[in-house]
C-alpha cells in the first residue's frame, strides 16, 4: 500500500511565524502535491513538483513556498503565517494520474 | 474560474437507494477523471476513475459515467449504505501534462439515512 505521511495532524501557530509542513511518501513517486481544503471550495492546489528540485506553482501559491531536496520528501513553507492560512493542508503523491493523500494537517493560525 | 464544478453541495438519500453525484468541467484538455471520498479529519481516498476513451466504468456498487460532449460526469452508488456518508470530490487531470496535477470540484456531502 502507498503511504503518504504528514508530520503533524494538528498545529497551532501564531501570526507571523514561519511554519514548515513536512510530507514523506514511500512509493518512489515522481509527482507530489500540496493542496488546502476549505469548506465549499474543495481542494485547491498550492504547489506541485514532478521531480527533485523541480517545483511549479498551483492555483493559490501566494504566501507559500516549497522544497523538494529528496524524491520522497516535499515540504510546504508558510514564510509568515497569517490567519487566512488557517486550513486543512493535504499532501499527495501520484502515479499514472492517481493521487494518494496523507491524513492531512489541520493548521490554525492565531 | 472553476474548471471543475460540483453544483450540489449536499445530498441526502435513504439507505438502499441510489445516490447520484454530478460533476461538470470546462477544460477540454482533461482526459482522466476521478472520484474521491473523504471522511472528516482524514485525507481523501481514491474511489473510482475513468479515462476519456470510455463512457462508463464500474467497480462494485460504484459506477462512473462520462459524457464528453456535455463535459459532464456522474457517480452512481447503488445501493447506498450508511458508511457511504462522506464528502465526495470529483477531480480531473490531463495525463500528458507535467505532474498530472488534479483539479478538484468543491465537493458534495452525502448523508445516507438508515
Amino acid at each position: 500500500d502507498v503511504k503518504v505521511t504528514q508530520s503533524s495532524r494538528y498545529l497551532v501557530k501564531r501570526t507571523g511565524e514561519k511554519v514548515f509542513l513536512e510530507c514523506v511518501q514511500d512509493m518512489d513517486h515522481e509527482n507530489m502535491f500540496w493542496y488546502r481544503q476549505d469548506p465549499g471550495l474543495g481542494l485547491r492546489l498550492i504547489y506541485f513538483s514532478y521531480d527533485v528540485k523541480m517545483k511549479e506553482k498551483g492555483d493559490i501559491p501566494e504566501g507559500y513556498s516549497v522544497s523538494r531536496e529528496k524524491k520522497e520528501r516535499f515540504s510546504l513553507i508558510l514564510e509568515s503565517a497569517s490567519t487566512n492560512q488557517t486550513s486543512m493542508y493535504l499532501c499527495a503523491s501520484s502515479l499514472q494520474g492517481r493521487a494518494f493523500f496523507g491524513q492531512g494537517t489541520r493548521l490554525t493560525v492565531v | 474560474d472553476q474548471q471543475v464544478k460540483q453544483n450540489s453541495p449536499s445530498l441526502s438519500v435513504q439507505e438502499g437507494r441510489i445516490s447520484i453525484l454530478n460533476c461538470d468541467y470546462t477544460n477540454s484538455m482533461f482526459d482522466y477523471f476521478l472520484w474521491y471520498k473523504k471522511y472528516p479529519a482524514e485525507g481523501p481516498t481514491f474511489l473510482i476513475s475513468i479515462s476519456s476513451i470510455k463512457d462508463k466504468n464500474e467497480d462494485g456498487r460504484f459506477t462512473v459515467f462520462l459524457n464528453k460532449s456535455a463535459k459532464h460526469l456522474s457517480l452512481h452508488i447503488v445501493p447506498s449504505q450508511p458508511g457511504d456518508s462522506a464528502v465526495y470530490f470529483c477531480a480531473a487531470s490531463s495525463i500528458k501534462a507535467a505532474g498530472n496535477k488534479l483539479t478538484f470540484g468543491g465537493g458534495t456531502r452525502v448523508l445516507v439515512k438508515p
